[in-house]
């Protein structure tokens, strides 16, 4: 599976667009991108997932550019319940391992 | 649906000593995983399963042992606790993934596990 390299932590204020980056410069063309979170010390949450073009669901949109060695995690309008553990992970859809690295800190601030 | 449903939550175990941490899911899904995670790390597969009768290892299975009798059912068993297998553990389900299906990841609560 491909490396992903994210910032350590980052903040966003209440209300705003949170834009998480994710950099996959050696994924390869039959490899997703998946986004989860980790709430606290809760299980990590399914958040959104895609291969070429950019998705959008109830809790995210996901942005990934035309070469694919990078992608966006847009949460439109963060709460204070966004504040967690954002995982960007590159691997082949259904694959058995999925390797969730430390991710990124996002913390919400009212 | 209770989704995927972990116990103990917590536990405290003495070196040496056994436990299972058992993990079930009422989503019907075959895939079910078994991963750890240390403080301020990420997760780390232990060993997962494909279906009933079928495990394979992970990254990190040596001194742990999985059974899956059955498609709820996926216990994880600890032979002879050590302090380096102090740690959270996480149970997660999905189902195969198909051209329809996404196969995402669901987990449960999590099981933290203090070995003394």
């Amino acid at each position: 599976d491909a490396k992903t390299t994210q910032p350590t932590s980052m903040d966003c204020a209440e209300g705003r667009a949170a834009n998480l980056p994710c950099n996959h410069s050696t994924i390869s063309g039959n490899e997703y991108v998946y986004w989860y979170r980790q709430i606290h010390s809760q299980g990590p949450q399914y958040i959104i997932h895609g291969l070429k073009n950019n998705e959008t669901n109830e809790m995210a949109s996901l942005i990934i550019t035309e070469d694919r060695k990078s992608s966006t995690l847009i949460l439109p309008h963060a709460t204070l319940r966004d504040t967690a553990v954002y995982y960007c992970i590159a691997a082949l859809r259904g694959a058995n391992n999925l390797f969730f690295g430390t991710g990124t800190r996002l913390t919400v601030i009212p | 649906n209770a989704g995927v449903t972990q116990t103990p939550k917590f536990r405290i175990l003495k070196i040496g000593q056994s436990m299972t941490l058992q993990c079930a899911q009422d989503m019907n899904h075959n895939y079910m995983y078994w991963y750890r995670q240390d403080p301020g790390m990420g997760l780390k597969l232990i060993y997962y399963s494909v279906g009933a009768g079928i495990t394979d290892k992970g990254e990190v299975p040596n001194g742990y042992n999985v059974s899956r009798s059955t498609t709820e059912d996926f216990p994880l068993r600890l032979e002879l606790a050590a302090p380096s297998q102090t740690s959270v553990y996480f149970c997660a389900s999905s189902y195969s993934p198909t051209p329809l299906g996404t196969g995402e990841l669901f987990f449960g609560e999590g099981s933290r596990l203090t070995v003394l």
